[in-house]
């Protein structure tokens, strides 16, 4: 079965430092959501891609946090700088260009900040 | 935008019993609701889904029920078991454009006790 491929599974870092999480979709998926999902909440959306473009990111804070996928396969989320708010997990998903179909999630980022 | 209210936030019950979980949704051009389950310190996964044009789904012991008119869905669980006991979520889509963004619920905490 094909998966959603995210890297690292954890990362501890010290507010104001940066971090980037890395995230590689299901092979042939155009559409690339990053969620942000903060313990014992649903996943929120961060950011959508469709293809490199980014179509939806009215809820990325972005004075800390872009978001690239240049050549509209893999995608990095990046914080700079990281504050003790921003600890959460950081899930990717992918989906098809024009079928709505349920997105499979990768494994996530748990990321600790402190 | 879209807003998916979800009750309860936990349920307890007893193995064998049912197990249901109910979710509204604001938007009434939401097309698509998946329910995903979601293990402690795993990614969420997909497990049942409707479309807006049916009104129930069942896959064994897993069904989902949709009401338009109401805006409102529910997930039932028949016999449960231990292994169910877990995090749901639902989540309602909706397509602007090509393009489709899942909303969550803030999730149920299931426990099913032997």
């Amino acid at each position: 079965e094909a998966e959603v491929a995210q890297s690292p599974r954890y990362k501890i870092t010290e507010k104001s430092q940066a971090v980037a999480f890395w995230c590689d979709p299901i092979s042939g998926h155009a559409t690339l959501y990053w969620y942000r999902q903060i313990l014992g909440q649903g996943p929120e959306l961060l950011v959508q891609f469709q293809d490199e473009s980014v179509v939806d990111d009215s809820q990325l804070p972005k004075d800390r946090f872009s978001a690239e996928r240049l050549k509209g396969v893999d995608s990095t989320l990046k914080i700079q700088p990281a504050e003790l708010g921003d600890s959460a997990m950081y899930l990717c998903a992918s989906s098809h260009l024009v079928a709505n179909y349920g997105y499979t999630f990768g494994s996530g980022t748990r990321l600790t900040v402190v | 935008g879209e807003n998916v209210e979800q009750h309860p936030s936990t349920l307890s019950v007893q193995e064998g019993d049912s197990a249901v979980i109910k979710c509204t949704y604001s938007d009434s051009a939401s097309n698509y609701f998946p329910w995903y389950k979601q293990e402690l310190g795993k990614r969420p996964q997909l497990i049942i889904d409707i479309r807006s044009n049916v009104g129930e789904k069942k896959d064994q012991r897993i069904a989902v029920t949709l009401n338009k008119t109401a805006k409102h869905f529910s997930l039932h669980i028949t016999e449960t078991q231990p292994e169910d006991s877990a995090v749901y979520f639902c989540a309602a889509s909706i397509r602007s454009g090509s393009n489709y963004k899942l909303t969550f619920g803030k999730g149920t905490l299931l426990t099913v006790n032997p």
